[in-house]
């Protein structure tokens, strides 16, 4: 069954605020760790990713975290903006594997 | 558009009947995988190639379902004697093939409904 799942189904945050995203999985095999998001009426798209033997990484707006000891992934978007309105997926690459395996995914609501 | 493209995009089928979706991947991108969407789930893994060959197929999977990559490009999904439970979203991803593939990219889906 699915290793990676997320504590909220939905998340509504004030435009220009910052959104935390959450997601705790249970493949502590796995050795990459990746954020996903899905417009409506699109594939999802690539995000960030993270090593497992990483605790931090930034990218565009966007910051990872991945704490180990209790098996929890987040997605940090800073100054949440309009076009941020989407479906976050997490997902997992199992180790020595080559598919992905998505969780279930956060509504992010932008509130003007 | 130089994107994955799925064709069609949508797909309505009488419960008993065949079909079959396309897929063309990125050029150039030798990774291509097949995931199934329904309504407020994550996708779910179905199988992948690496240029021709089919490298996994998940348990979600039934004999009923087929996949082909004839030449290493574009690729079809087959479903046979369509039932209600199959209606979905079917998204077709492809990537580079290159460490650590985590980054695939998606088309926009089929999506089937079954009556």
């Amino acid at each position: 069954g699915e290793s990676v799942g997320l504590h909220l189904p939905t998340l509504s945050v004030q435009e220009g605020d910052n959104s935390i995203i959450n997601c705790a999985y249970s493949n502590s095999a796995s050795d990459y760790f990746i954020w996903y998001k899905q417009e409506s009426g699109k594939g999802p798209q690539f995000i960030i990713d993270i090593r497992s033997n990483m605790d931090k990484r930034q990218g565009q707006r966007v910051t990872v975290l991945l704490n180990k000891t209790v098996k929890h992934l987040s997605l940090q978007i800073a100054a949440t903006q309009p076009g941020d309105s989407a479906v976050y997926f997490c997902a997992e690459r199992p180790n020595r594997d080559d598919k992905i395996i998505f969780g279930k995914g956060t509504r992010l609501h932008i509130l003007p | 558009d130089t994107g994955v493209s799925q064709n069609p995009r949508h797909k309505i089928t009488k419960r008993g009947q065949n079909v079959t979706f396309r897929c063309d991947p990125i050029s150039e991108h030798n990774r291509l995988y097949w995931y199934r969407q329904t309504l407020g789930q994550g996708p779910e893994f179905l199988t992948y190639f690496q240029n021709e060959a089919q490298l996994e197929k998940s348990r979600l999977l039934s004999d009923r379902f087929s996949a082909e990559r004839p030449k290493g490009s574009f690729s079809t999904l087959e479903i046979q004697r369509t039932e209600q439970g199959d209606s979905a979203m079917y998204l077709c991803a492809s990537s580079p093939g290159q460490v650590p593939n985590t980054e695939a990219f998606f088309g926009q889906g089929t999506r089937l409904t079954v009556v």
